[in-house]
């Protein structure tokens, strides 16, 4: 089961910037944040990971609060483009199965 | 170009019919993975490999075949094809099981 809650749609202003929050409040210390999104029914797609200090890519950037039960992905200037639904993870399953437990995510839609 | 490709994009078959869908990556990465995503069940593991000669069912195994002969390589075979097998499949590998996944364009198989 998806250890996140993510809200279930967003909108966001051509633009703005988009911020999506996922709360995971039972992560435990080793555990990384990542997050993919996933275009239509394209593969999904890699943005960014972090474990505890915020981190920033050419993608977005990553906030996670310092008790890190939640974060916070930006997606700075969002475009048309970035619509999409955008998963919050914060497990990888039981074992060393390496699968990535996908839970509903967040679809964001950008409106021009 | 670091990349997954799956073949073919998309196929409809008819119940009973063998068929394999190809995944190659082209970034060395020892752990190879298959999943399937159907309409409110999200993506779910069916295979994964950690190296060459090392396979493991992931969630839903029932009716799908894997092998690794070469490292970039990770077939899925579907000996004998069944309605209930008609979905989006992606492949995905990583360096290492528990490191960020690159995912393939998808496969959208339609069994009739």
């Amino acid at each position: 089961d998806a250890k996140t809650t993510q809200p279930t749609s967003m909108d966001c202003a051509e633009g703005r910037a988009a911020n999506l929050p996922c709360n995971h409040s039972t992560i435990s210390g080793n555990e990384y944040v990542y997050w993919y999104r996933q275009i239509h029914s394209q593969g999904p797609q890699y943005i960014i990971h972090g474990l505890k200090n915020n981190e920033t890519n050419e993608m977005a950037s990553l906030i996670i609060t310092e008790d890190r039960k939640s974060s916070t992905l930006i997606l700075p200037h969002a475009t048309l483009r970035d619509t999409a639904v955008y998963y919050c993870i914060v497990s990888y399953g039981s074992g060393n199965t390496g699968k990535l437990i996908f839970g509903q995510g967040t679809t964001l839609q950008v409106k021009p | 170009e670091a990349q997954v490709t799956q073949n073919p994009r998309y196929l409809i078959t008819v119940t009973g019919k063998k068929l394999t869908v190809t995944c190659s990556q082209n970034m060395n990465h020892e752990y190879m993975s298959w999943y399937r995503q159907d309409p409110g069940l999200g993506l779910r593991q069916i295979y994964y490999s950690m190296n060459v000669e090392v396979t493991d069912k992931g969630d839903v195994p029932e009716g799908y075949k894997v092998s690794r002969k070469e490292k970039r390589n990770f077939p899925l075979i579907l000996e004998s094809p069944s309605p209930n097998q008609t979905s989006l499949y992606f492949c995905a590998s990583s360096l290492e099981e528990r490191e960020t996944q690159y995912f393939g364009p998808g496969t959208r198989l339609l069994v009739l």
